[in-house]
């Protein structure tokens, strides 16, 4: 079965640090660009950052540049979000998905994981 | 980035038909034919309806279709049904370097 699990989520002060983890099983990881895609309560989704599939190329929203940074372990079929100097605005869950190379389109989701900044 | 725009809320009665617009610009909708569609029930996670622009993924229902002209792209619901009540967000492709931008959402009711 084509499975994504995200774990790492949990409360933490502004200021603050999480990494994030997305354990992919089902399918062959190598094969897929990778995106973490936020959504903040009561709002729209919004695309956070994405990676190649073998790391070389990597886009983040402008809203987390510098602070987050992405990464992947294709040995390991795992996604990775390093969320450094958080805002309370960052405050949401947090879903990863998955993008066939040489397609456009998110075709299998996670169920998320959520991310509270708070004091 | 600026998000896609999207009516707030779309409703109908059971058996119509309704369409949801999402509009860019000539940098990502008007310029890529990489429109998707997605399904979000309340506490899910968003499910794939809609594919380039007019393409269905296994599974999805034949009522769901897809559409585009210029910088607008567009979601029909045909026979509109109890279960189709759901927010639907549209996203489109922006470039090899660009993150994927997503629309405001719109919340389909049935009335």
């Amino acid at each position: 079965e084509v499975q994504l699990v995200e774990s790492g989520g949990g409360l933490v002060q502004p200021g603050g640090s999480l990494r994030l983890s997305c354990a992919a099983s089902g399918f062959t990881f190598s094969d897929y660009w990778m995106h973490w895609v936020r959504q903040a309560p009561g709002k729209g989704l919004e695309c956070v950052s994405r990676i190649k599939t073998d790391g070389s190329i990597i886009t983040d929203a402008e809203s987390v540049k510098g602070r987050f940074t992405i990464s992947r372990d294709n040995a390991k079929n795992t996604l990775y979000l390093q969320m450094n100097s958080l805002r309370v605005e960052d405050t949401a869950v947090y879903y990863c998905a998955r993008v066939k190379d040489g397609l456009f389109f998110l075709d299998v989701w996670g169920k998320g994981t959520t991310v509270t900044v708070s004091s | 980035q600026s998000a896609l725009t999207q009516p707030a809320s779309v409703s109908g009665s059971p058996g119509q038909s309704i369409t949801i617009s999402c509009t860019g610009t000539s940098s990502d909708v008007g310029a890529y034919n990489y429109v998707s569609w997605y399904q979000q029930l309340p506490g899910k996670a968003p499910r794939l309806m809609i594919y380039d622009v007019t393409n269905r993924p296994s599974g999805v229902s034949n009522r769901f279709s897809g559409s585009k002209s210029g910088n607008t792209a567009s979601l029909t619901i045909s026979g509109l049904q109890a279960e189709d009540e759901a927010d639907y967000y549209c996203t489109s492709y922006k470039g090899t370097y660009s993150p994927y931008v997503f629309g405001t959402g719109t919340k389909v009711t049935v009335l």
